[in-house]
């Protein structure tokens, strides 16, 4: 059973655009929600993160808007870049407890 | 800071061998260890969770006694892959925690295992 359902799975945006990556959960006890980023034969390197006791963080580029009601958070990437492309994972976790990735979105930004 | 290295990034072996991948936190003392396995294009797949001088806990439908993990020290884990096969082949990644609760999760670059 997939503990966190991402979408979309592919996701193409024009340069100067915004991307927007969607994930969903069930455990109400998690309590970490970061995003990764991984470039093709690389290993994912934290993008930003979020804890259930507030709804946005934003840095630089990247917001994450979390819906604890909805059980849903999403990562948005504002003026999107070509060097943004590469695959998005959402993740999630119960502090100390095992961590649970989403399906991955392969985001493609063309020019 | 937080960088975790792995070693080899890549590695070519031959069906029936055994082949050593490394993980080592480079900055910081790393209380747990993770090993993940992914293969192309799908997400990564939790395959242990190693303390520091402790056995592994392997997740479920994960062979122990295929996928050795020896965390020997603070700063170093390591995954051996006995008997290798073909269907071994994979993306192995690496992570690490700093502490027990409340600490993010730092990944290493990856190793790539081809078994011929």
């Amino acid at each position: 059973q997939q503990q966190v359902k991402q979408s979309p799975q592919s996701l193409i945006v024009q340069k100067g655009g915004i991307s927007i990556i969607n994930c969903a959960y069930e455990n109400t006890a998690f309590d970490y929600f970061p995003w990764y980023q991984q470039f093709p034969g690389k290993g994912p390197a934290l993008l930003i993160a979020i804890r259930p006791d507030v709804s946005e963080k934003k840095e630089g580029r990247f917001t994450i808007s979390f819906n604890k009601s909805a059980k849903q958070f999403s990562l948005h990437i504002m003026d999107s870049q070509p060097g943004d492309s590469a695959t998005y994972f959402c993740a999630a976790e119960v502090t100390g407890n095992q961590f649970y990735f989403g399906t991955g979105t392969s985001l493609t930004v063309i020019p | 800071g937080a960088v975790v290295s792995q070693h080899p990034s890549w590695v070519i072996c031959k069906s029936g061998t055994s082949v050593k991948i490394e993980c080592r936190s480079l900055d910081f003392q790393a209380t747990t260890m993770f090993w993940y396995r992914q293969f192309p294009k799908q997400s990564l797949m939790l395959m242990a969770t190693s303390n520091e001088g402790s056995k592994a806990t392997y997740e479920q439908g994960v062979e122990k006694d295929k996928f050795l993990i020896n965390h020997a020290s603070l700063t170093l884990s390591t995954l051996t892959v006995t008997s290798a096969h073909p269907e071994d082949s994979s993306f192995y990644i690496c992570s690490a925690r700093p502490g027990t609760f409340g600490y993010e999760q730092y990944f290493g670059p990856g190793t790539r295992l081809t078994v011929t």
